[in-house]
């Protein structure tokens, strides 16, 4: 049990890129689950994700962001457009339903448009 | 969706003192957890908690469901305890999923 990874772990851009994110669950764990943290919140859930199927998108999930999980396992999360406000750390976490959905983090990836 | 409030929203303790941290949630949940963030950023778990009382060292939680709180306890608290305490809830109902955090504690503990 490697815990859940999250490639980069800091991102620079400027406004207007697009960037991706990668997240890799924990093995056999058939959910994984996007948030978004901004300074002095709690983190806000974005999307999830039941194995390969995208089951819940949050309304702060626009058009620019899209979400995959092609195969069920590794998931992808993409901006496009970036814009100064989507400056933030990006959370991704995993579960299983059998320890009862409990969910693990990964590190974050912190990105900053400029 | 439900809503989740957590108090204080700062707390600073000397070392060795004992909190309690507080949870309210808007509606019945059948999920809900307890998270440290470190000043790297990095939630870890502290406790998965949907009703009852558990404990590990110097910390235990308990959730009473029926009345849509859960309470964190930090004894003879410690320097590397300073960070953000989030609690998380949710519920699975028509297929709909969706965890909500609270805006979260920040405890500070001086030596």
């Amino acid at each position: 049990d490697t815990g859940v990874s999250q490639d980069p772990r800091h991102k620079i851009t400027k406004r207007g890129q697009n960037v991706t994110f990668r997240c890799d669950p924990i093995s056999e764990h058939n959910r994984l689950y996007w948030y978004r943290q901004t300074l002095g919140q709690g983190p806000e859930f974005l999307t999830y994700f039941q194995n390969e199927a995208q089951l819940e998108k949050s309304r702060l999930l626009s058009d620019r962001f899209s979400a995959e999980r092609p195969k069920g396992s590794f998931s992808t999360l993409e901006i496009q457009r970036t814009e100064q406000g989507d400056s933030a750390m990006y959370l991704c976490a995993s579960s299983a339903r059998d320890r009862g959905y409990e969910q693990y983090f990964g590190p974050g990836t912190r990105l900053t448009v400029t | 969706g439900i809503q989740v409030e957590q108090s204080p929203p700062d707390l600073i303790l000397q070392e060795g003192a004992n909190s309690t941290l507080r949870c309210n949630f808007s509606d019945s949940v059948n999920n809900l957890q307890w998270f440290h963030q470190n000043p790297w950023g990095q939630l870890i778990n502290l406790f998965y908690i949907p009703s009852g009382t558990k404990q590990n060292g110097r910390l235990s939680a308990t959730t009473v469901a029926t009345e849509r709180y859960s309470l964190l306890y930090i004894s003879s608290s410690q320097t590397t305890d300073s960070g953000v305490y989030f609690c998380a809830s949710w519920t699975a109902s028509g297929g709909s999923y969706i965890p909500t955090f609270g805006r979260g504690t920040s405890l500070i503990v001086h030596p």
